[in-house]
């Protein structure tokens, strides 16, 4: 296993369409996050699963914003209707959840998204 | 959202020296985890402490926890210009399963 994998590395789209990413995390990691990072800024959490489950979604995610985890194993984002704030790199982490808590988690490169 | 906040915001200093960057946070937490991102890659996780541990060392890296003050601290020693790199917590809530980070602290390590 190679780690947590990111695909595309880039996508460069026009305002108003949509774009889909995906996320391979580590194999045996049952949790999978989703993050947004800006020049200068730190990771924004935006939702996470648990295997199929998605737990947790923050408030800050438009209804253009959707994830799934179909089969609990890769992810894909999808930006509908696409906005120039929308340009940021998106991450991509996984983890193992134990019953006291979970392991570290370890991140993907990022698809970076530029809206034009 | 427990968010953790890095102090300071951006530090400069000589290869070879130390390099000391401070963590806080406010709720109770599972573990803390530091995180290290060059410019435009994805974040590499350097070390995680748990609750019930009060300091842990990796390479020339050693990390403290004080739940009392909730608070954090990364040392960094005999810095390399490598080490150049915007290092980020992350706590872990009990109640919660996020990982939500702050700003970060830009560390610059001149050759």
């Amino acid at each position: 296993d190679t780690g947590v994998s990111q695909d595309p590395r880039h996508k460069i789209t026009k305002r108003g369409q949509n774009v889909t990413f995906r996320c391979d995390p580590i194999s045996e990691h049952n949790r999978l996050y989703w993050y947004r990072q800006t020049l200068g800024q730190g990771p924004e959490f935006l939702t996470y699963f648990q295997n199929e489950a998605q737990l947790e979604k923050s408030r800050l995610l438009s209804d253009r914003f959707s994830a799934e985890r179909p089969k609990g194993s890769f992810s894909t984002l999808e930006i509908q209707r696409t906005e120039q704030g929308d340009s940021a790199m998106y991450l991509c982490a996984s983890s193992l959840a134990l019953l006291g808590g979970s392991t570290e988690a370890f991140f993907g490169q990022g698809t970076r998204l530029t809206v034009v | 959202s427990q968010q953790g906040e890095e102090d300071p915001q951006a530090l400069s200093i000589q290869e070879g020296e130390n390099a000391t960057m401070n963590c806080s946070y406010k709720t109770s937490i599972n573990n803390l985890q530091w995180y290290r991102q060059n410019s435009g890659r994805g974040l590499v996780h350097l070390i995680l402490i748990r609750s019930n541990e009060r300091e842990k060392h990796s390479g020339r890296l050693r990390v403290t926890l004080d739940t009392s003050k909730k608070s954090s601290s990364l040392l960094i020693t005999a810095s390399r210009a490598a080490d150049t790199a915007s290092y980020f917590c992350a706590p872990q809530e009990t109640s919660g399963s996020r990982l939500t980070f702050g700003e970060g602290t830009q560390l610059t390590v001149n050759p």
